[in-house]
């Protein structure tokens, strides 16, 4: 079965320290995005990738990098110079069949993470 | 700015049909999407609008208008699992989307 996987489910952090989230998927989607979603919010982007070795910042890019060196995946660090980091992370992916096409996006079950 | 609005709660009777709507500013525009959340849960896409006019999907319609920058999402048949937030979302570029804050759907028997 075709699907986004995201690890951990849940993550601590402790101040100072960096930490990374793992986003994996076999869908061969060319696109890839992570999002922030705060407590009854909506979704921010943070990074997305159109293509391997590629990536751009979203609107909430501060504190956080990422890479994309294979297809399947898109793993996100938050940095320690990301104040806030308590929130909902959310990967997703998408074909890219051009525009005026539908390009659902397939999210992974996300990854919450918390403040120690 | 680029910004989505939405209602953030809208409440309805099961069985019923409700409307939800979404007015958008963004840079540019190449479709709108709508996305169903349950508390807890990931997202999940419901339908697409490149063009003007509606689209039906079982108990799930969506409406565009380009020209307004306006469209919704219908529910009919409103059944107690349809309770969730849901989240209109425009591809602005070849590859970004913008989301809206969420309307939170509470279903009453």
């Amino acid at each position: 079965d075709g699907g986004i996987t995201q690890s951990p489910k849940y993550l601590f952090r402790k101040e100072g320290q960096n930490v990374t989230l793992s986003c994996e998927q076999n869908l061969n989607h060319d696109a890839m995005y992570w999002y922030r979603q705060d407590p009854g919010q909506g979704l921010r982007l943070i990074y997305y990738s159109q293509i391997v070795n590629d990536f751009q910042k979203g609107d909430i890019a501060e504190g956080y990098s990422v890479s994309r060196e294979k297809k399947e995946s898109f793993p996100l660090t938050v940095t320690s110079a990301q104040k806030n980091p308590t929130a909902f992370y959310l990967c997703a992916s998408s074909p890219d069949r051009g525009p005026g096409i539908s390009q659902p996006q397939h999210f992974g079950d996300g990854t919450r993470l918390s403040i120690l | 700015g680029q910004s989505l609005e939405q209602p953030s709660e809208v409440t309805a009777v099961e069985g019923a049909i409700v409307q939800i709507n979404c007015t958008y500013q963004t840079s540019g525009f190449y479709g709108l999407s709508w996305y169903q959340q349950h508390d807890g849960g990931a997202p999940t896409f419901l339908s697409y609008n490149a063009l003007d006019g509606l689209e039906e999907t079982g108990r799930f319609s969506s409406f565009l208008s380009r020209s307004d920058s306006y469209g919704y999402l219908l529910l009919q048949e409103l059944q107690m699992k349809d309770s969730a937030s849901y989240f209109c979302a425009v591809r602005s570029s070849a590859s970004k989307i913008i989301f809206g804050s969420g309307t939170r759907l509470s279903i009453r028997p």
